[in-house]
């Protein structure tokens, strides 16, 4: 079966420092990833997707990055956190071309002071 | 884009009562709609779907509709039990350049009264 792993789980963070979140997936090949950030009591915002190695888009301009070094391996960046970067951080992953279904990892919760 | 529209934001229910949450979609492409379940201070968690060729499905004490020509479909949870206090989203599906790109309602709190 297929298992989504997030860490840190939890994270604190001054302002201005870098941020390197991870999310490894097991069980499936060559999965679409995903990144969603989810802000106090709101809603799924989707930031980042990717569909294979090295290949990832953005759906939110912001001073976040994301990378995909290896197939199952999905990780979120930033150089210079903002207050505003606070949230709840959600991997998620679908099975590919006609698999819609989308499962999320545990999370991180990142607050940044 | 997409937007989905989710009502209400709050509901409670008595415990054996029904609760409804109704979501409305822009974009008559899409094609795939998801309900998800989150638990306070937890991931969001599939708990039943529906493709645009369906116009009902049905899991136990949990069912969801879809009329594709108003755009809107809902979620019904009969005989709720205090475990289905939670927050659910709905989310509306199309595909985009190889992939489901998925959008979300703004969450319904759901609070069943013991």
């Amino acid at each position: 079966s297929q298992t989504i792993h997030q860490w840190p789980a939890t994270l604190v963070q001054p302002v201005g420092s870098p941020l390197s979140l991870e999310c490894t997936v097991e069980g499936t090949s060559n999965p679409n990833l995903y990144w969603y950030r989810q802000a106090a009591g709101r809603g799924l915002q989707l930031l980042f997707y990717s569909v294979g190695i090295g290949q990832i888009s953005s759906e939110v301009p912001q001073n976040l990055s994301a990378s995909r070094p290896q197939d199952r391996q999905f990780i979120l960046s930033s150089k210079k956190l903002l207050l505003s970067d606070s949230g709840f951080y959600l991997c998620a992953w679908s099975g590919g071309t006609g698999r819609y279904e989308q499962y999320f990892g545990p999370g991180t919760r990142l607050t940044v002071t | 884009g997409e937007n989905v529209e989710q009502h209400p934001s709050t509901l409670s229910v008595q415990e054996g009562d029904s609760a409804v949450i109704k979501c409305t979609y822009s974009d008559s492409a899409s094609n795939y709609f998801p309900w998800y379940k989150q638990e306070l201070g937890k991931r969001p968690q599939l708990i039943i779907d529906i493709r645009s060729n369906v116009g009902e499905k049905k899991d136990q004490r949990i069912a969801v509709t879809l009329n594709k020509t108003a755009k809107h479909f809902s979620l019904h949870i009969t005989e709720t039990q205090p475990e289905d206090s939670a927050v659910y989203f709905c989310a509306a599906s199309v595909n985009s350049g190889g992939y489901q790109k998925v959008t979300f309602g703004t969450g319904t709190k759901l609070q069943v009264i013991p």
